[in-house]
């Protein structure tokens, strides 16, 4: 049982580069979660699923996008990379309601240059 | 909108000494209350939460954390720690309002805790 898997775990990309990170979960959750952390923030979240087919606005979503075709894969795309957007990204799922355990990956430390 | 304080950014403490993390929370609405712990180079994963009855609640791994609702906080302890606790602890919440909360989390900055033998 996997859980969630990031990929890719690392990666460099030139200002105005595009790229895209893959989530899949296995757990048949129906909440997936794209976050990002930084040093003395914590996590805070870009967009977020809470089925396949839709997609939301978390606290951050500026200069990113996302998808959900299927029910066990998050994209999160950027356009256009930008500095500001070097980070760790997080990806999570929960099956559903507040009071539930999220499932973290790994993460993807991205650096802009 | 709900917030999240972690009043200390790091805290070294030696093998077998006690510790507590403090966290503080601010919110308009009832919120789950949780610890998430993340290890180095790896993700997040749930120490222990907060959802209903008694405001103590305990970690598998020796942990507590007590739901202050009159000081709105839910402070980590623990009595004797070891090497291995080394890590970063994230205080979150997340709204209760029925279905439309969606499990969203708000953390707080993160507190990393180095145990020295």
């Amino acid at each position: 049982n996997a859980g969630v898997t990031q990929t890719p775990k690392f990666r460099v990309l030139k200002t105005g580069q595009s790229m895209t990170l893959l989530c899949a979960q296995d757990m048949n959750h129906e909440y997936m979660y794209w976050y990002r952390q930084d040093p003395g923030m914590g996590l805070r979240l870009i967009h977020y699923s809470v089925g396949e087919g839709t997609t939301a606005k978390g606290e951050v979503p500026d200069g990113y996008n996302v998808s959900r075709l299927k029910k066990q894969n998050f994209l999160l795309g950027l356009e256009s990379a930008a500095p500001s957007q070097t980070s760790v990204y997080f990806c999570a799922s929960s099956y559903l309601g507040a009071d539930t355990e999220a499932f973290f990956g790994q993460g993807t430390r991205l650096t802009v240059v | 909108a709900q917030s999240v304080t972690q009043l200390d950014s790091q805290v070294p403490v030696f093998e077998e000494a006690p510790v507590e993390l403090r966290c503080n929370y601010s919110s308009s609405v009832s919120v789950y209350l949780f610890w998430y712990v993340q290890y180095p180079n790896q993700g997040l994963q749930l120490l222990l939460k907060y959802l209903s009855g008694s405001t103590l609640v305990e970690s598998i791994n020796g942990f507590e954390a007590e739901f202050n609702k009159s000081q709105t906080s839910f402070h980590l302890r623990k009595p004797s720690v070891h090497i291995s606790d080394t890590a970063e602890y994230f205080c979150a919440v997340s709204v209760r309002a029925g279905g439309t909360s969606y499990g969203k989390l708000t953390f707080g900055q993160g507190t990393i805790l180095t145990v020295h033998p």
